[in-house]
């Protein structure tokens, strides 16, 4: 399975941008990049994926590297409900298409008022 | 509909038990999963469910028992457990499982303890 790499925790300020970078040097051609967020007491919840192009949605965007070896999930206002755990996750394409999503450790993210 | 439903909520069982944990989805997915969560971990896959059949046994002990009835309910069966099996269990369900290019919808989980 292709291995993701984030720091543990990141501290933001409520109403400026965050920007929470990923390593993923192993991912392969096919491989997806993927985000999850798991606010307290809940489970997992989509964020937003991409393959090699940069991604926005309305919950966040997704910046990928010319060499798809990084990304850097931005969210544009952070506000104290964006406080969660933060996983980057590489879900497997090819011919090893298994459907799995495997996470990584993800970044712990404080938002202070 | 976009809920993944998971009940109990709680659960807490004595290691001679057996209990069974449900999850329900009504989005017409044809991929349902189970990831086992401890305190301060990421989840880990258990189980993916294709088109009603087990795709995937990420090596579970058969303590863990799942059974996909129809496309819209999985279960996990439990007999046997033991204390380290206490954790957040979660459900998910995706349109499909084969696929790189989907989200998948997570339940809010059972958190079981097992005494």
């Amino acid at each position: 399975d292709a291995k993701t790499t984030q720091p543990n925790s990141m501290e933001s300020n409520e109403e400026e941008p965050v920007h929470l970078p990923c390593n993923h040097s192993t991912i392969s051609g096919t491989d997806y990049i993927h985000w999850y967020r798991q606010l307290p007491s809940q489970g997992p919840e989509y964020v937003i994926h991409g393959l090699t192009s940069n991604v926005n949605n309305r919950m966040a965007s997704l910046a990928i590297a010319e060499d798809r070896k990084s990304s850097t999930l931005i969210l544009h206002r952070a506000t104290l409900r964006d406080a969660a755990v933060y996983y980057c996750i590489l879900r497997e394409g090819g011919s090893s298409n298994t459907g799995k999503l495997i996470f990584g450790q993800g970044t712990t993210l404080q938002v202070k008022p | 509909d976009t809920e993944v439903t998971q009940t109990p909520k709680h659960l807490v069982m004595g290691m001679t038990n057996k209990k069974s944990l449900k999850c329900e989805q009504h989005m017409g997915h044809r991929a349902m999963y189970w990831y086992k969560q401890k305190a301060k971990k990421p989840p880990e896959l258990m189980f993916v469910y294709s088109y009603e059949k087990l795709s995937i046994n990420e090596s579970v002990p058969s303590r863990f028992s799942p059974e996909c009835p129809n496309s819209s309910l999985l279960n996990l069966h439990l007999h046997a457990l033991q204390p380290e099996d206490s954790a957040l269990y979660l459900c998910a369900s995706s349109p499909f499982a084969v696929s790189t290019n989907e989200k998948l919808f997570f339940g809010s989980g059972t958190q079981l303890s097992v005494l």
